[in-house]
């Protein structure tokens, strides 16, 4: 089993660009959560999924984040336009029952 | 609504020495309850689960006791070893609907551990 694949697993951009961050779940898991976590805030809860549809998106911080799930084996958050506010380390975590299964994270730095 | 609340660190031992993290939380209904354990560099792992009351979860030497009286999940481990220098989290499952459930988390104790 390969776990949660994550990429990139480290990002550097300019404050205004486009920042596209990916997740694969593990294979049968019907659920998908995408985390940020900073030193300020500790982790927060963006978006959860289940069997693809999103279940609760209130933790997304602004318009300027959205989260697709096309299928039940990829994930996607979208930054646009980022900020140098949005610098974190982002993590996804997928679950079949309630066990969550976190990917190695992606380190995000806006500059 | 759920939540869970634990103590705050960094705590320092030294290696050898007994550890507790203390964790309290308020739920509705029987929720199920974990420790997860953060690694420096690394996302986040589960330590151990209870699933009811009086369940004991234990994994790597690391005890935890649902204990439905007092609200808690406290964490304990007799001897602790320098390679258990990491964050811990703990954990209550929120169920939503009966086809999705997600988990609230605790803000995290930093354990260092000296030599």
């Amino acid at each position: 089993d390969a776990g949660v694949i994550q990429s990139p697993r480290h990002e550097v951009t300019e404050m205004g660009q486009e920042v596209t961050l990916r997740c694969k779940p593990i294979s049968g898991h019907n659920s998908l959560f995408w985390y940020r976590q900073t030193m300020m805030r500790g982790l927060e809860l963006l978006i959860y999924f289940n069997n693809n549809v999103p279940i609760d998106d209130s933790g997304m911080p602004e318009d300027r984040f959205s989260a697709k799930m096309p299928n039940a084996s990829f994930s996607t958050l979208k930054i646009q336009p980022s900020e140098p506010r949005d610098s974190a380390v982002y993590f996804c975590a997928s679950t079949r029952s309630y066990e969550q299964y976190f990917g190695p994270g992606t380190r995000l730095t806006v500059t | 609504g759920n939540s869970v609340t634990q103590m705050e660190g960094p705590v320092t031992l030294s290696e050898e020495a007994f550890l507790t993290i203390n964790c309290t939380y308020t739920a509705t209904g029987y929720p199920s309850l974990f420790w997860y354990v953060q690694y420096p560099g690394e996302g986040l792992q589960l330590l151990l689960k209870a699933t009811k009351a009086d369940d004991k979860g234990s994994n790597k030497g690391f005890e935890a006791t649902y204990r439905k009286e007092t609200t808690s999940f406290h964490l304990e481990k007799g001897s602790v070893q320098v390679s258990d220098s990491a964050v811990y989290f703990c954990a209550l499952s929120d169920q939503v609907r009966s086809s999705a459930s997600k988990i609230i988390f605790g803000s995290g104790t930093r354990l260092s551990i000296r030599p």
